[in-house]
């Protein structure tokens, strides 16, 4: 019974590069999303998607990308990391992003960016 | 649009003590409401939800929370508070009309102290 699986834990990288934050839900899910928590702030909506195929910003989507090509998978591209990108990163799902469903959410990725 | 208030970024109490963590929501049609706890290092989990099925929600731990839509406030109780309930505490909502977005607050540090 994984749920919400992310990939990496720990991840430490230099300004300009690129990487990907890999997402996994095993509950048929069809809404999943990415937020990120920073001190003072809460969690942010980066991106969220309602299913295969479809995808949507949320509050703060500059410098970030994701596609949904599966049911089970929503990756987070980093396109040229900034030390403002420094962060920890939570993906999270629910059954439909509607009517009340409990969205579960993931371990979580600590992000550095130097 | 749809925002969540939690009044208190660190709160206090002493163990046997009445938690109360304050939240307020803003939104425009009937919302959904949610509160999730965070331990440290760990992804959030849900405490208990609103769906507008009855007003007084129960949750896991011994918590609870009252919706009132008059005052639009979603408050977190507990009687008596452990050492165990030291943790952050998150408000959020998600609207009735299918925007799919789940907005978390900024979040409520609870400290017990023995």
């Amino acid at each position: 019974n994984a749920g919400v699986t992310q990939t990496p834990k720990f991840q430490v990288l230099k300004t300009g590069q690129s990487m990907t934050l890999q997402c996994a839900q095993d509950m048929n899910h069809e809404y999943m999303s990415w937020y990120r928590q920073d001190p003072g702030m809460g969690l942010r909506l980066i991106h969220y998607s309602v299913g295969a195929g479809i995808t949507d910003q949320g509050e703060v989507p500059n410098g970030y990308n994701v596609s949904r090509s599966t049911t089970e998978d929503f990756p987070l591209r980093l396109l040229s990391a900034a030390p403002s990108q420094t962060s920890v990163y939570f993906c999270a799902s629910s059954f439909d992003g509607r009517t009340g469903n409990t969205i579960y959410f993931g371990e979580g990725s600590w992000l550095t960016v130097v | 649009a749809q925002s969540v208030t939690q009044l208190g970024s660190h709160v206090s109490v002493s163990e046997g003590a009445l938690v109360l963590l304050r939240c307020n929501y803003s939104s425009s049609v009937p919302p959904y409401l949610f509160w999730y706890v965070q331990y440290p290092n760990q992804g959030l989990q849900l405490l208990l939800k609103y769906t507008s099925a009855a007003t007084l929600v129960k949750g896991i731990n011994g918590f609870e929370a009252e919706f009132k839509k008059s005052e639009t406030s979603f408050h977190l109780t507990k009687p008596s508070a452990h050492m165990s309930d030291a943790a952050e505490y998150f408000c959020a909502v998600s609207s009735t009309s299918g925007t799919y977005k789940y907005i978390f607050g900024t979040g409520t540090r609870l400290k017990v102290l023995a």
